[in-house]
This record gives C-alpha cells, sequence and structure tokens, in this order.
C-alpha cells in the first residue's frame, strides 16, 4: 500500500524557515517523480514544485521561486522542502504528491502538513 | 502560462441527479486533463486522468469527456458520497499542473 506521510509542519514567524519532510513507502521511491501542492485555508490547490526520480531535475511554482528548494534522499525514501523567507501568503497545508508516470497525474497523496506563518 | 476555469464555481444537486462540470483550458492541452475529489479535511484523490479514463476504484457514475480546450466531468447518478469539491488538473506542460479553481457540489 502506497503511504505518503508529511512532518515538519507549525506556525513560524514570517521571515523564518521550516522545513518539510514526506517518508514514502509501498512503492520503489527512487523511480518517481514527486511534488509539493499546497492549499491555502479555505482556498483550492496550488501547484508549488516538482522534482526527478534522480533529483537531477527540479521546478518551482513563481509564488515561492527563490525561497523554497526541493529534494530528495532515495536511500531514505523521503521528499523535502525547505522553505524560507516565509511570508502570510504561505500559510496552508501542504501535500506531498506522487507522480503516477512523470506526466503530472497525482495518483497518490500525503494527509498534508499544515503550515502557518503568523507573528 | 495555461489557465485553468472551471463552472459553475458551486452547485446545489439531489441524491439521484445527474451532474456536469465543466473545465476550460486557456489554450489546447489535447488529452492532458485529469480530475480530483477532495472532501472536507482530507487530500484530494484521483477520479479520472487522460479526459476520460478512470482510476482504479472509482465507481462507474464517474465519467469524464473532452479534448483541446473544453471537458467535461459528469456524475450520472450523485450519491450521497459524493459530495465535495471538485478540480480539474492540466497535466500538458509538465512538470507543472496547474489546477482550476475547484466546484463545490452540496446538498439541495
Amino acid at each position: 500500500e502506497v503511504q505518503l506521510v508529511e512532518s515538519g509542519g507549525g506556525l513560524v514567524q514570517p521571515g523564518g524557515s521550516l522545513r518539510l519532510s514526506c517518508s514514502a513507502s509501498g512503492f520503489t521511491f527512487s523511480s518517481y517523480a514527486m511534488h509539493w501542492v499546497r492549499q491555502a485555508p479555505g482556498k483550492g490547490l496550488e501547484y508549488v514544485s516538482a522534482i526527478s526520480s534522480n533529483g537531477g531535475s527540479t521546478y518551482y511554482a513563481d509564488s515561492v521561486k527563490g525561497r523554497f528548494t526541493i529534494s530528495r534522499d532515495n536511500s531514505k525514501n523521503t521528499l523535502y522542502l525547505q522553505m524560507s523567507s516565509l511570508r502570510a501568503e504561505d500559510t496552508a497545508v501542504y501535500y506531498c504528491v506522487k507522480d503516477w508516470g512523470g506526466d503530472s497525474v497525482f495518483d497518490y497523496w500525503g494527509q498534508g502538513t499544515l503550515v502557518t506563518v503568523s507573528s | 502560462d495555461i489557465q485553468m476555469t472551471q463552472s459553475p464555481s458551486s452547485l446545489s444537486a439531489s441524491v439521484g441527479d445527474r451532474v456536469t462540470i465543466t473545465c476550460r483550458a486557456s489554450q489546447s492541452i489535447s488529452s492532458y486533463l485529469n480530475w480530483y475529489q477532495q472532501k472536507p479535511g482530507k487530500a484530494p484523490k484521483l477520479l479520472i486522468y487522460a479526459a476520460s479514463s478512470l482510476q482504479s476504484g472509482v465507481p462507474s457514475r464517474f465519467s469524464g469527456s473532452g479534448s483541446g480546450t473544453d471537458f467535461t466531468l459528469t456524475i450520472s447518478s450523485l450519491q450521497p458520497e459524493d459530495f465535495a469539491t471538485y478540480y480539474c488538473q492540466q497535466s500538458y506542460s509538465t512538470p507543472k499542473g496547474t489546477f482550476g479553481p475547484g466546484t463545490k457540489v452540496d446538498i439541495k
């Protein structure tokens, strides 16, 4: 059974940093691209970032470019999102998402972790 | 960037009703269109991929159609567990997978 379990969310002050982790199991993690998608309270889904299966290629939405860094450790089956210079508008539930076949079809989602940016 | 729109933004329907949700892309995306269902407090769930292919385990009352810029999600007979928010998502310009704004289906 595929499982994606996010952790690392919490309350952080504006300008602060936070690192999210996503522990994956039930599939060959190193074979699949992975993504982060977020959802602000009461709002829709917003695409955040992607990383290829070997970590060699990354992509960021304009809203987070230069502030967020996606990475992965295939030996630990773990995906990361390092977030810095956080803003109030980054407040959201962050979902770790598995890519079905490198084509941005999102077949499995984690339960999400809430990041709140507030003073 | 490809922009996605959905209509309506919300709708009220009764159990047993046929429900249709429309999604439009700002440019042609061939059949690279996916649909997700999200219930309150839960993660989204993939329903339909490649515009019309039903994800494994999804009831056959859900169907998708369309290509190019215009797409439709249809629920043939709405069930109590189908009250949720539905999102379309383009997977044409990968890796970015832009989502539509969502359509909330609630009980009439």
